[in-house]
């Protein structure tokens, strides 16, 4: 079968760093995915990693460790606008996005 | 170029209807996904189309259904409504069927059902 587990909600001030992570189980996996998503707006793509490692983008990095079917998104000098939730989709038979993580960023 | 559009925005129907969505993907995307949303959880996959194929079906009722057409717009269908289906359903493209091409969704059609 399939599992997705992603944080719930976390919380963190302007200018901090913050850790999301995600562990899957999923069949046919080929690589992970991240998206962000405002309220009432669409998810956005964000990064992709198939192979284990870190991959920076600007003020976020993901992270995927396939043996231990784990990956984490991070971002670093957090803003305001990064308020949104954040949704893992490993790469597998069906296109399957986790519970997703609501991001409150603090002035 | 404009992105995925989505139409309508917004729909109320009562149970037991039908309804139909439709979505058109960005330019040179052969592949739309279907989902559905509910609030506070993440999209649930209901279709994957590809070439006019279907090339993917998540854990939804017979009810659900959908159609990919030669400019690779997609329309998706949902029979005998209930009240249970109200939800943002969004459509997303992407330039292949992989699943590890990054998908563009849409801004996605609201449906309530009363």
């Amino acid at each position: 079968g399939q599992s997705l587990e992603q944080p719930s909600e976390v919380t963190a001030v302007e200018g901090a760093i913050v850790q999301i992570n995600c562990t899957y189980q999923t069949s046919g996996f080929y690589g992970l995915s991240w998206y962000q998503q405002h309220d009432g707006g669409a998810p956005t793509f964000l990064s992709y990693n198939a192979l284990d490692g870190l991959e920076e983008t600007g003020r976020f990095s993901s992270f995927l460790s396939r043996s231990d079917s784990y990956g984490y998104l991070l971002l670093q000098e957090l803003q305001m606008k990064d308020s949104a939730s954040y949704f893992c989709a490993p790469d597998g038979q069906n296109f399957v996005f986790g519970p997703g993580t609501r991001l409150s960023v603090l002035p | 170029d404009a992105g995925v559009t989505q139409s309508p925005t917004h729909l109320i129907k009562t149970r037991g209807q039908q309804v139909t969505l439709r979505c058109s993907p960005i330019s040179g995307h052969k592949s739309v996904s279907w989902y559905q949303q509910v609030l506070g959880q993440g999209p649930q996959f209901i279709f994957q189309y590809y070439e006019k194929e279907e090339r993917g079906r998540g854990n939804f009722p017979d009810r659900f259904s959908a159609r990919q057409f030669p400019n690779y717009s997609s329309e998706l269908n949902v029979n005998a409504l209930l009240l249970g289906d109200s939800a943002l359903y969004l459509c997303a493209s992407s330039l292949a069927g992989d699943s590890n091409q990054p998908q563009h969704f849409g801004d996605g059609t609201r449906l309530s059902i009363l």
